[in-house]
């Protein structure tokens, strides 16, 4: 009964630094993405992936890379972390219909 | 102009009262409309889909107005656990096209 797992929870980097944040789901939806969410602000997505071996760029893709190699897994890398990208990451998948379903988030801050 | 707009409230609610909120979008060419449910901290979760001739789930009535472009939200007879952020979203007619507005934050009150 997992759902969408995201790790980890809470990250603290600083600035240069790269890192992965992870996300696997067990519901077997072909679709998955990856959302900001800042303060005032509605969630931006970043990227996203209608299956495996898929993926698109979303709204605000920049600094951000993703890949889809499984139908379960979608990590989402910060290449070189940036102040600005100090947020709270949510993963989402959806089977394709009406719902997204979302992780607990990641909240990342960037020194 | 952002593409999805909401109060950000807060509404102050006194427990078992009604509140009603709007959601306003700029894109004509959106297609479907939903409302989520996000409590403090933690995740969005789907609250309901929002039809073309409105529809109710339990205490909560949606509404969508085409010509006006915005969707509404209606909590009857509030209870303490409805507080939370209600997000509006948009869909323009893919998965890569959702629009989230920033949410407006109820507060229900004893």
């Amino acid at each position: 009964n997992a759902g969408v797992t995201q790790t980890p929870k809470f990250q603290v980097l600083k600035t240069g630094q790269s890192m992965t944040l992870q996300c696997a789901q067990d519901m077997n939806h072909e679709y998955m993405s990856w959302y900001r969410q800042d303060p005032g602000m509605g969630l931006r997505l970043i990227h996203y992936s209608v299956g495996a071996g898929i993926t698109d760029q979303g709204e605000v893709p920049n600094g951000y890379n993703v890949s889809r190699s499984t139908t379960e897994d979608f990590p989402l890398r910060l290449l070189s972390a940036a102040p600005s990208q100090t947020s709270v990451y949510f993963c989402a998948s959806s089977p394709g219909g009406r719902e997204l379903f979302f992780g607990e988030g990641s909240r990342l801050t960037v020194l | 102009r952002k593409e999805v707009e909401q109060d950000p409230g807060p509404f102050n609610v006194p427990e078992g009262a009604t509140v009603a909120f709007n959601c306003t979008y700029s894109n004509s060419a959106s297609q479907s409309f939903f409302w989520y449910r996000q409590d403090c901290r933690k995740e969005p979760k789907l609250l309901m889909s929002v039809y073309s001739s409105g529809n109710e789930d339990g205490r909560f009535t949606a509404q969508l107005n085409r010509a006006s472009q915005y969707i509404s939200l209606l909590i009857r007879d509030s209870k303490l656990s409805d507080s939370a952020t209600y997000l509006c979203v948009v869909n323009k007619g893919s998965w890569g096209k959702l629009q989230f507005g920033a949410g407006t934050q109820v507060v229900v009150t004893p």
